[in-house]
């Protein structure tokens, strides 16, 4: 099976850096993306790491190290359009054509 | 535009009468998907499939049937709901499976009430 935990809310301050962490426990494992949400929104993909290292888009980076079972999502310069709830997720040996989501972190970027 | 609709958006009904949601998407995707999402316990897959004729389970199947007759198609199907099928739906695609990119292309959500 597969477990995923993130912080369930986080707040910052806008033009500040975000870090959303995202441990994983997985029986094999092949990559982490990262989705987000607006309320009464759809999910929307931001990123994926299949391999260790840090992948950049824009504000927004993720993170990957597979040896601690950790991934980060950073966002950077933020805005207020960022308060959403971000999600990370696996793709695993045993659900390899599938993405096992967590809960989800809820940001809030305040003035 | 390339898209992956559903409907209803919003549906109130009553315990066991039956109910399909309709997914479509229009980018000849290979890869679709259901998910429920309910507060506190994220998204959880219910069905998927990986091409026409081919559907397995996720991890929350019970009460719910999927059929892929055709590519583009996906419905859901509750065929006696109950109240605790009352939650927010999302169907997803992917040019392939997830396995290559991580990326699902996500519906606008049907929100489903079962009274």
């Amino acid at each position: 099976g597969q477990s995923l935990e993130q912080p369930s809310e986080v707040t910052a301050v806008e033009g500040a850096i975000v870090q959303i962490n995202c441990t994983y426990q997985t029986s094999g494992f092949y990559g982490l993306s990262w989705y987000q949400q607006h309320d009464g929104g759809a999910p929307t993909f931001l990123s994926y790491n299949g391999l260790d290292g840090l992948e950049e888009t824009g504000r927004f980076s993720s993170f990957l190290s597979r040896s601690d079972s950790y991934g980060y999502l950073l966002l950077q310069e933020l805005q207020m359009k960022d308060s959403a709830s971000y999600f990370c997720a696996v793709r695993d040996q045993t659900g390899a054509n599938n993405l096992f989501f967590g809960t989800g972190t809820r940001l809030t970027v305040i003035p | 535009e390339a898209q992956v609709t559903q409907n209803p958006r919003y549906l109130i009904t009553v315990t066991g009468k039956k109910l399909t949601v309709t997914c479509s998407q229009n980018m000849n995707h290979e890869y679709m998907s259901w998910y429920r999402q309910d507060p506190g316990l994220g998204l959880r897959q219910i069905y998927y499939s990986m091409n026409v004729e081919v559907t397995d389970k996720g991890d929350v199947p019970e009460g719910y049937k999927v059929s892929r007759k055709e590519k583009r198609n996906f419905p859901l199907i509750l065929e006696s709901p109950s109240p605790n099928q009352t939650s927010l739906y999302f169907c997803a695609s992917s040019p392939h499976s997830v396995a290559l990119t991580g990326e699902l292309f996500f519906g606008e959500g049907s929100r489903l009430t079962v009274l």
